[in-house]
């Protein structure tokens, strides 16, 4: 069974760092026909899609982050991993990983993790 | 970067047929993807590459394109399809639609 679970802090504070951790199982990093990508959903709002990485460890991210996004993987755990630094309330969000398909002209994103609910507050 | 443009919402009566479009200047030349997304829930991939529908998902549901504009279309609408729906496509960044309500009424 193919899954991915997101993992990390439910409250943060203003200016800090988040890291979140994306723990897939049922599939491969190092798979050549997938990716992971991180998307966020303000309360209320669209689906925002942030990072992609692929199995080649191409990373790709939202232009209008300003350099705030890095994502990684750790193959041998499993991981995907996604650090925000300089948060704002703005950044409060709900936070998925997701495992891409396709090529980059036409990915797609078929499975989705539960979530998790980040909120940026002091 | 470019832009998806949905309707905010739409609303039909459970067995009717419900069109959701997705507009968008460079739709000629990409793909779009699907998701329903229930409250509480994450997203649920509907349809990808325009009308190619995943394994699970009932025929009820089915895409089409036409020019710079594509449909999600819902025949038979059942109280269960009531959800926000968001076209997506990718040209090395992806972006998201603003979301489509759909109220069965």
């Amino acid at each position: 069974q193919v899954t991915l679970r997101e993992s990390g802090p439910v409250l943060v504070n203003p200016t800090e760092t988040l890291t979140l951790t994306c723990t897939v199982s049922g599939f491969a990093l190092s798979d050549p026909r997938m990716g992971v990508a991180w998307i966020r959903q303000s309360p209320g709002k669209a689906l925002e899609w942030l990072a992609h990485i692929s199995s080649n460890d191409e990373k790709t991210y939202i232009t209008s982050l300003n350099n705030r996004l890095t994502i990684s993987k750790d193959t041998s755990k499993s991981h995907v991993v996604l650090t925000l630094t300089t948060l704002d309330p703005v950044d409060t969000a709900t936070y998925y990983c997701a495992r891409t398909l396709g090529y980059p002209q036409d990915w797609y994103f078929d499975l989705w993790g539960r979530g998790t609910l980040v909120t940026v507050s002091s | 970067s470019y832009e998806l443009t949905q309707p905010l919402s739409v609303s039909v009566s459970p067995g009717e047929t419900a069109r959701i479009t997705c507009s968008g200047e460079t739709l000629t030349s990409k793909y779009v993807s699907w998701y329903q997304q229930k409250p509480g829930q994450a997203p649920v991939l509907l349809m990808y590459k325009d009308r190619e529908r995943p394994s699970g998902i009932p025929e009820r549901f089915s895409g089409s394109s036409s020019g710079t504009t594509l449909t999600l279309t819902i025949s038979g609408v059942q109280a269960e399809d009531e959800a926000d729906y968001y076209c997506q496509s990718a040209d090395i960044t992806v972006v998201f639609g603003g979301g489509t309500k759909l109220t069965v009424l």
